[in-house]
């Protein structure tokens, strides 16, 4: 059974740019959901995917967007990067209740 | 929006004694989750916490929901230095769209001394 996996492991953007991050959902899981991870700080929730649809947002403007597939995997997108969204970006897959965690994406905006 | 407060914020002990932490809130939860962060990795599940009262086991680690579902505790026994790490409590608020949207507490650093 393959774990959830994220790619890439490190991004460096340039503020205004726009980058997309990818997940693997373990095998069998439905739901995925995006977390930001700030340096010294606990996760926050930004949406969660089920069965391709947008099924719950956070506190986080449009310009956060996401795309989940048939295969139950996910991109997260984020539009015109400004420097506060230089953080650990984590994507978990459940099917119901217990969330499993990727090893995360480590974004930084210069 | 819900919080959860988690205490301490960090731990210094040495090898072999035995841990507790905690997680409370003001909202009532469904499920309470118990996770471990290694620097530069993603939270790793330890243990998973369903029913109001229930206490569970993973090897040294104990965890507790509490009766008023506003509340947990994890214990770890027998420290060992790979217990070494952040641990994070994270809640399912009961209210409201509850999708499943995890809320995490702000973590407890433990530092295990040989």
């Amino acid at each position: 059974e393959t774990g959830v996996t994220q790619s890439p492991t490190h991004l460096i953007k340039t503020r205004g740019q726009q980058v997309t991050l990818r997940c693997s959902s373990q095998s069998g899981h439905n739901t995925v959901s995006w977390y930001q991870q700030a340096l010294g700080q606990g996760p926050q929730f930004i949406f969660q995917y089920y069965r391709e649809e947008e099924n719950g947002r956070g506190n986080f403007p449009p310009r956060f967007s996401g795309l989940q597939f048939p295969n139950y995997s996910s991109e997260l997108n984020v539009n015109a990067l400004e420097l506060d969204d230089s953080a650990l970006y984590l994507c978990a897959s459940s099917l119901e209740g217990e969330q499993y965690f990727g090893p995360g994406t480590r974004l930084t905006v210069t | 929006g819900q919080q959860l407060n988690q205490s301490p914020q960090s731990m210094f002990i040495q090898e072999g004694e035995d841990v507790s932490m905690n997680c409370t809130s003001s909202s009532i939860f469904n499920t309470w989750l118990w996770y471990k962060q290694d620097p530069g990795e993603g939270p790793v599940l330890l243990i998973a916490l369903y029913k109001a009262g229930e206490l569970t086991s993973n090897g040294r680690l104990t965890a507790q929901f509490g009766i008023t579902r506003k509340d947990s505790f994890l214990n770890i026994s027998a420290s060992i230095p790979s217990d070494v790490g952040i641990y994070f409590c994270a809640g399912i608020f009961a209210g409201g769209t509850s999708y499943g949207k995890l809320t995490f507490g702000q973590g407890t650093i433990l530092t295990v001394h040989p």
